[in-house]
């Protein structure tokens, strides 16, 4: 079946950019999201891309997408200690119409 | 515009009871999905209703249920609980379809002795 790939864990300085990486498996994925989840909470949605898009910035969120590769980033500027969370990648899947949801990258930002 | 709101936030039941969750999504959105968020299985589609109807399904035992009102109104119902059915349950709300942005819900604890 599709899959999302993202790694476990990150760990960065305040003040540092923070990248997040994840690869996905569908090649007709039209959207790809960026959600964060804090303890205890719900997804919040960051951001997201178009497939047809390279690049799209938001704030101190950019995202980066290399469609050929299936990998997509989000790198945040500036981490600061309220961006502590878990950050979703998670793709549409065009075949299967839902959302396809990676493990999850722990950010944990450190003074 | 009020976010989408999941009721109850907290849920203890036993094996074999059964439960129901209601979501109500965000004004004017239509399409309502369901994920279960377990630290072992990660968020796992369970479906999606968009006017009233089932537009898709995940692959979940027929033990999990939902429907949709008229005023987009969501409930998910799941009949004689396991203790595997411990987890978060999620409801994100969109405008039309499930592609898109979706925007979810505080979600529901549900806790099975």
């Amino acid at each position: 079946g599709e899959d999302v790939e993202q790694s476990l864990f990150l760990s960065v300085r305040e003040g540092d950019s923070s990248v997040i990486n994840c690869t996905y498996t569908d090649s007709s994925s039209t959207y790809l999201y960026w959600y964060k989840q804090e303890p205890g909470a719900g997804l919040q949605l960051l951001t997201y891309i178009f497939s047809n898009m390279d690049m799209k910035q938001d704030q101190r969120l950019t995202v980066l997408l290399n469609k050929k590769d299936k990998h997509l980033s989000l790198r945040i500027a500036d981490t600061q200690t309220g961006d502590s969370a878990i950050y979703f990648c998670a793709a549409f899947s065009g075949g299967y119409n839902k959302l396809i949801f990676g493990a999850g990258t722990r950010l944990a930002v450190h003074p | 515009k009020a976010g989408v709101t999941q009721t109850p936030r907290y849920l203890i039941k036993t094996r074999g009871q059964q439960v129901t969750l209601s979501c109500s999504p965000i004004s004017g959105h239509r399409s309502v999905s369901w994920y279960q968020q377990t630290p072992g299985q990660g968020l796992q589609f369970l479906f999606e209703y968009f006017s009233e109807t089932q537009r898709n399904k995940g692959n979940f035992p027929g033990r999990f249920s939902g429907r949709q009102f008229s005023n987009s109104r969501s409930e998910m119902n799941v009949s004689t609980l396991e203790l595997g059915d411990s987890a978060l349950y999620l409801c994100a709300s969109s405008l039309r379809t499930a592609e898109g942005e979706q925007y979810f819900g505080p979600g529901t604890r549900l806790t099975v002795t």
